[in-house]
This record gives structure tokens, sequence and C-alpha cells, in this order.
């Protein structure tokens, strides 16, 4: 089956700053590549996904990138807020077949 | 639409009782999903029903687990007995499968369980 790894675990960075989440997954056959925040106390909520047709995705400050060829995708954070506080997790699914996760990261944005 | 519900939010129960969670999907989403997340472990897949059919319950850690889909909308996970190391947040997720893949991939708000 799929198998997901996600770095770093834990990131810190100042308020205003970027971050970066990068995952890499081992199965060619997936095409599809969500990311999901987690904030306390709450449920995973989809911010922004990918499938394997497209390179590169972008919405407001959030955008994720797709290298197929070395089998990695990341989560690229713009002028990081306070509410970008969270833990991110990142999945992956061949065709048909259901999601695979990342461990999680948990990102805190200084002020 | 009101999203993936579960029930109860909270749930506290003694050593040896059965415990009964609750999930109502996402009207249309022909997928379910329950999952179980600890800081030791992460986010878990228990078991997942296509079109109400249990499709891989390879996850779920033991027989003290079950898991119905009765209907399309609504699904029990049910622990008997449960033990303290059952204790962690169960989510529901629910989504539209297709050839091509799952889509629309929702989670619940979770049910919080403690077992003492």
């Amino acid at each position: 089956g799929e198998n997901v790894e996600q770095h770093p675990s834990t990131l810190s960075v100042q308020e205003g700053d970027s971050a970066v989440i990068k995952c890499t997954y081992s199965d060619s056959a997936s095409n599809y590549f969500p990311w999901y925040k987690q904030e306390l106390g709450k449920g995973p909520q989809l911010i922004i996904d990918i499938r394997s047709n497209v390179g590169e995705k972008k919405d407001q400050r959030i955008a994720v990138t797709l290298n197929k060829t070395a089998k990695h995708f990341s989560l690229h954070i713009t002028e990081t807020q306070p509410e970008d506080s969270a833990v991110y997790f990142c999945a992956a699914s061949p065709a048909g077949y259901k999601l695979s996760f990342g461990a999680g990261t948990t990102v805190t944005v200084r002020a | 639409d009101a999203g993936v519900i579960q029930s109860p939010r909270h749930e506290v129960t003694e050593m040896g009782q059965e415990v009964t969670l609750r999930c109502k999907p996402i009207s249309g989403h022909n997928s379910l999903f329950w999952y179980r997340q600890t800081m030791m472990r992460g986010l878990e897949l228990l078991i997942y029903f296509n079109n109400n059919v249990p499709i891989d319950d390879s996850g779920m850690p033991e027989d003290r687990f079950s898991a119905k889909m009765p209907n399309a909308s609504f699904s029990t996970l049910k622990i008997q007995p449960s033990e303290p190391r059952d204790s962690a947040v169960y989510f529901c997720a629910s989504s539209t499968r297709t050839g091509q893949g799952y889509y629309g991939y929702t989670f619940g708000s979770g049910t919080r369980l403690t077992v003492v």
C-alpha cells in the first residue's frame, strides 16, 4: 500500500515568514494529494489539494507543488499569521483507493 | 450542508463498558471512514465502507471493535468491552468515490473517548 512520510514533525516560524512542509510517497500510481489543517479540538479540514496532472496550485497564501518523478510534494504558506498555527497533514491516494496520511507537522507561528 | 456529524462529542466510560460512537455522513457521499487519533500513533484508519459495504477492516485493532453501516446516512463504531488503551479521538470521514479516486474527503469533529 501507499506510504507517506512527512517532514518536519514540528515547525516554528516568525509571523510574516514562510513555512514549508514536505512529503514523499511510495506508490507511483498515486494521483491525488490533499493537505489538511487540524486546529485544536477539531477534525482535519481540507485546505488545498492537487492532482497528478498539475505541478503547482495556489490559493491565496497557500501553494502546493508536486514532483511526480521524485514522488514528493510540498505545502508552502507565505506571510504566516498566528491563525496558521495548527497541525498539517499531507495525504496521497492511488486512483480509486483510500487516502494514506502523513504523520503530521505542528506549525507554530510566533508573534 | 451540515457536514459530517458525529456524536457524542465527548464520552467518558468505565473500563469494561460498551461504547457506541455514531456518524452521519454528508448526504450523497458513498464512502465512509472511521479513524482513531492518538499522540503516539497519529491518524489510524480503522475501517471504511463503500456503498454501505465494509471494504477494509484491517485497521480494527481487535475483536472488541466492530462497525456497521445499516444505511447510507448512518454508521456506528462499537467497542465492547472498552479498555483504557482505547482512549483516543475517533473521527468519521465521508467522501464520494469514483473510478478516479475519492473526492470531497471531509472529516467530522470527532468523539473524544476516555476510558477510566
